[in-house]
């Protein structure tokens, strides 16, 4: 089945750009929706984004100026860039796929990856 | 933003018990609801989606139920493995959002 793995630097400088990647694998990243969800310490899961295979993306209202979702299709993979952080940006990051044919859907996430906003 | 209400926060069951968690959403989202298990260090799994679809793999003994407003998630006999946090999202919108989770612990 569908595995995803989130990676990037564990900790970002306050100002600095939180960049993390997600790599798919046992499964194509071509015609899938894939999104970007974090949790912030003891509150609850928040839509960061998300974006089609071919490159057309969505982004929270709350975030968007800020934030960035590509996709490398050659690679299996897809992104987040989150631009001009603050300590609130400190959060658990997931990156899951949308399931085919139900929209919204999270049907594969990866296991997440701690994000701490600090200097 | 749609905001989704879990109660109770926490619920104490032991094995064997039906449990029951309710997910209110602050406006109808039809049925366009689904139920996730997360365990720390895990990935979330889905386990219903629109409401009353049973994800595949999933046992049986989970079961989801509602429209609009108001809904449920049921185990009908808990497991050891069940005891894990549980999160409804409605995805009724593009901004799809998530209710603050309820934990399972052991009695």
């Amino acid at each position: 089945q569908v595995q995803l793995q989130e990676s990037g630097p564990g900790l970002v400088k306050p100002s600095e750009t939180l960049s993390l990647t997600c790599t798919v694998s046992a499964g194509s990243i071509t015609h899938n929706y894939w999104s970007w969800i974090r949790q912030p310490p003891g509150k609850g899961l928040e839509l960061i984004g998300y974006i089609y295979y071919s490159g057309s993306t969505n982004y929270n209202p709350s975030l968007t100026g800020r934030v960035t979702i590509s996709v490398d299709t050659s690679k299996n993979q897809f992104s987040l860039k989150l631009t001009s952080v603050t300590a609130a940006d400190t959060a658990l990051y997931y990156c899951a796929r949308i399931k085919p044919e139900q929209w919204l859907v999270l049907d594969f996430w990866g296991q997440g990856t701690l994000v701490t906003v600090s200097s | 933003d749609i905001q989704m209400t879990q109660s109770p926060s926490t619920l104490s069951a032991s094995v064997g018990d039906r449990v029951t968690i309710t997910c209110r959403a602050s406006q109808s989202v039809s049925d366009w609801l689904a139920w996730y298990q997360h365990k720390p260090g895990n990935a979330p799994k889905l386990l219903i989606y629109k409401a009353s679809s049973l994800e595949s793999g999933v046992p049986s003994r989970f079961s989801g139920s509602g429209s609009g407003t108001e809904f449920t998630l049921t185990i009908s006999s808990l497991q050891p493995d069940d005891f894990a946090t549980y999160y409804c999202q409605q995805y009724h919108t593009f901004l799809y959002t998530f209710g603050q989770g309820t934990k399972l612990e052991i009695k």
